[in-house]
This record gives structure tokens, sequence and C-alpha cells, in this order.
């Protein structure tokens, strides 16, 4: 079955980065993109940001464009988000998920949280 | 894109029909999803492509609309849908979400 399982939770200092990882197993890897949404507590959904396993292509959010960065090692079928500069509104739950051909996502991972605070 | 919802919050009752509306910014044709969020937990897929109900999802649940205007139907409200519901639009990058509706008893 397919599955996406995330890092665990990371609490972080203003300035710092973070790196969150999300492992796919189920299917093969290169088949589907992998998108990241985060959801800062009490609010609603933020899709950050896709890539595509198979070739490296990637879209960002413009909200968070410059201080991202998603890769893949499709060696191990794990995907990555590193967030940098990290802010205190940076604090959310990050979720990766597996797009399907038309855009929506039937998988999610776990979801990470990401706490930011001096 | 941008999306709206509404109403942003719902109070109803167990066996309530139950319909919510989402609002596209430009016409996205039918490329939109639905999602259900309970606390703590992923969001759920509940209809793709503006009314295709995903596979293990109740009947109660419908969706319908295309270009600009959407609406996500519960037929019979059930205690296992208290939630949040949010509205997805897949046309084109960046995907976005709606701001989500809260429904509560």
């Amino acid at each position: 079955q397919v599955q996406l399982v995330q890092s665990g939770a990371e609490v972080k200092k203003p300035g710092a980065s973070v790196k969150v990882s999300c492992k796919a197993s189920g299917y093969s890897f290169t088949s589907n993109g992998i998108s990241w949404v985060r959801q800062a507590p009490g609010q609603g959904l933020e899709w950050m940001g896709w890539i595509s396993p198979y070739n490296g292509e990637k879209s960002y959010a413009q909200k968070v464009q410059g201080r991202v960065t998603m890769t893949t090692d499709t060696s191990t079928s794990t995907a990555y988000m590193e967030v940098r500069s990290l802010r205190a509104d940076d604090t959310a739950v990050y979720y990766c998920a597996r797009e399907e051909r038309s855009g929506y996502f039937i998988y999610w991972g776990q979801g990470t949280l990401v706490t930011v605070t001096s | 894109i941008q999306l709206t919802q509404s109403p942003s919050f719902l109070s109803a009752s167990v066996g309530d029909r139950v319909t919510i509306t989402c609002r596209a910014s430009q016409g996205i044709s039918s490329y939109l999803a639905w999602y259900q969020q309970k606390p703590g937990k992923a969001p759920k897929l509940l209809i793709s492509a503006a009314s295709a109900l995903q596979s293990g999802v109740p009947s109660r649940f419908s969706g319908s609309g295309s270009g600009t205007e959407f609406t996500l139907t519960i037929s019979s409200l059930q205690p296992e849908d208290f939630a949040t519901y949010y509205c997805q639009q897949l046309n084109s990058y960046p995907l976005t979400f709606g701001p989500g509706t809260k429904v509560e008893i």
C-alpha cells in the first residue's frame, strides 16, 4: 500500500533552517509528483510547492520562493523540503502529499510539526 | 487563482442537508477537489474533478459545479462528518485551497 512517512517534529530558532523528509513506499516513486502543504496552528491549508521525482522539475509558491528548496533522492524514494531563514510564522504542520495526474492528493504523510521559537 | 468558501462556519444537526459553496476568482473548468479534515489528521480527499466521488467515500457526499462556482453537499449529516472542509483548485500552479468551512454540531 502507498505510504508517505515523514520525519519527526523539530524546534528551531528564528533564522535557522529545517529540512523535513518524506519517505515514499508502495509505488514507483518517479511516477508521481510530491507536493508540500503546510498548516499553521488553527489555520487553513497552504500549498508550498511541487517537485517531480522523475525529472526534478519544481514549482514553488511565490510566498516561500527563495527560502524553500525541494529535492528528491530516487535511490531511497525520499523527498525533502528545506526552509531557510525561519520565522515565527513558519510554525506549522508540514505535510507531503503524492500528487495524482490531475493535481489532487489522495495520499498524505502524517505531518511534521515545525516550531520556530526563540 | 483565489478560492473563497461560504459559509466559513456552519452549525448543523445530525440528519441535516448541508451545502458548502466554493467560488474561484477565474474559471477553472472542473478542476476542483474537496477535502475533509479532522483535528490532528491529514486532509482526506472526498471528491475530485468537481463531482467524482473518491473510492470509499459515502454516497451522501456529492459535488457539483464548473467554471467559477462549486458546491459540496452532504445529504444527511452523520456524527462522523463534523469536520472542516476545504476546496482546492487543480487548474494551474500555484495550487490553492479555499479557507475552509468548519461544520459543527
